[in-house]
């Protein structure tokens, strides 16, 4: 049964810290690994995909890398904001099972303080 | 940017009323998701759609039902709400031929009294 796991649950840094979020899969068999923004009461903002084939995506000042050998994906923030603050979830999609089922963490909740 | 809506944001409602919560999106996405998610817990697929009458029940079992008569518009009912059923409802749509990349709507944040 695949499980999602991101450490830590919460995390506070001053304005302009680079910061990485950890995420962790138990079943390397994944399609792809998706990185996502929730704000406090809304929907989730997608934020990086990265395709099972593929080692890292970029975005502006976010880095996303995978290895699917040890089963972690981290999402790197260079010089964050209090625009950041957010919580940051990763989810995995595998292969069969319900399509399009993704498994969630339970999330980054990250506070920039400025 | 995703155009995905979901309506209302917010329902406080009393046990027992049937509610429907809205999910309509206008990328043509021919998949539809029903999310639940429970205050700091992981999101859990409820329902999904393929497409035009087609949708089946996710992992997590729920008393809610779906149904998709247009691709647009995907709706979740509730025929008689409990104070179980107080969760946050998240509606999610992905092209069929592409990366598998999921948009998702606001939510509904449903509150049963």
């Amino acid at each position: 049964k695949q499980e999602v796991t991101q450490i830590p649950a919460a995390l506070s840094v001053p304005e302009g810290e680079n910061l990485v979020l950890n995420c962790s899969f138990t079943d390397s068999a994944i399609y792809n690994l998706q990185w996502f923004r929730q704000d406090p009461g809304k929907g989730l903002t997608s934020l990086l995909l990265i395709q099972s084939s593929q080692r890292e995506q970029t975005s502006g000042r976010l880095n996303a890398s995978l290895d699917k050998s040890s089963g972690r994906s981290t999402l790197y923030i260079a010089a964050s904001q209090p625009g950041d603050s957010a919580t940051y979830l990763c989810a995995v999609r595998r292969y069969g099972g319900s399509q399009g089922n993704l498994i969630f963490g339970k999330g980054t909740k990250l506070s920039v303080k400025p | 940017e995703a155009d995905i809506y979901q309506t209302p944001r917010y329902l406080v409602i009393g046990t027992g009323k049937k509610i429907t919560l809205e999910c309509s999106q206008t990328m043509g996405h021919d998949k539809m998701y029903w999310y639940q998610q429970d205050p700091g817990m992981e999101l859990h697929l409820i329902h999904y759609s393929y497409g035009v009458n087609s949708t089946e029940k996710g992992d997590l079992s729920s008393e809610s039902t779906v149904s998709r008569i247009r691709t647009e518009h995907f709706p979740l009912t509730l025929e008689s709400a409990r104070p179980s059923h107080t969760s946050q409802y998240l509606c999610a749509s992905s092209a069929r031929q592409d990366t598998g990349e999921l948009f998702f709507g606001e939510g509904s944040r449903l509150t049963v009294l």
